[in-house]
């Protein structure tokens, strides 16, 4: 199975200004996708960005994009003018293009300082 | 994308009861999972469900413990059965969509507490 870490439990920004949160997979497969789930305390998952692995440009929503370095195997998604709304469980996510099962991260916990 | 709800939204069950937990979509769907949360914790897949065949458990689930139900193409059910406190967790169904089914959608869950 696939292995995705997220090594920082807990991330804090200020209002306005950018935070990334770093993820890290495993695989020896070269056609996958990865995905950032954003959780609010409501507990609806969201899909926030989405990345193909075959793709070279990095994905980009609005104020959120990635930073897909697909040799070191690492997936960051980088916050920008950050507001109070952002304020969650991020949760980076794995799906093997084969398969549309997603292994999950074990989640960053945002929070926005006003 | 798909509208996906559950029901219950939320539950408080005493130990060594059951509880049928229950996804609608919106729309004809040919794959659903369901996913388990445990307080703290990501999200771990319990199973694909398959409609017209028997759901597909992940390595640590079994059918006796999670029977899961896909009698349609927008209806699935999960049932906890003989439920212990270690089973107080969100429950998920999620489908994929998109182009190539290349994104997964989540229906917003069901917040089981087990006494």
């Amino acid at each position: 199975a696939q292995t995705v870490t997220q090594s920082q439990p807990e991330m804090s920004v200020q209002e306005a200004e950018t935070v990334t949160l770093s993820c890290t997979y495993d695989t020896s497969e070269s056609d996958y996708y990865l995905f950032w789930y954003k959780q609010p305390p409501s507990r609806q998952m969201i899909l926030v960005i989405r990345q193909e692995a075959y793709k070279q440009q990095n994905a980009t929503e609005n104020r959120f994009s990635v930073n897909f370095q697909k040799a070191a195997k690492s997936f960051s998604l980088k916050i920008s003018d950050s507001q109070l709304g952002d304020a969650a469980m991020y949760f980076c996510a794995y799906r093997s293009g084969g398969d549309y099962k997603l292994s999950f991260g074990a989640g960053t916990t945002v929070t926005v300082r006003a | 994308s798909a509208v996906i709800s559950q029901k219950p939204s939320r539950d408080i069950c005493q130990r060594g009861t059951s509880l049928t937990i229950q996804c609608q979509v919106d729309s004809q769907v040919t794959m659903m999972f369901w996913y388990r949360q445990q307080p703290g914790q990501s999200l771990t897949l319990i199973a694909t469900a398959n409609q017209g065949s028997e759901a597909t458990y992940e390595s640590g689930f079994v059918i006796d413990k999670f029977p899961i139900s896909r009698p349609n193409l927008t209806f699935s059910t999960l049932t906890v059965s003989n439920m212990s406190p270690e089973d107080s967790s969100i429950y998920l169904c999620s489908v994929p969509e998109g182009d190539s089914y290349n994104e997964q959608f989540f229906g917003p869950g069901t917040r089981l507490t087990v006494l």
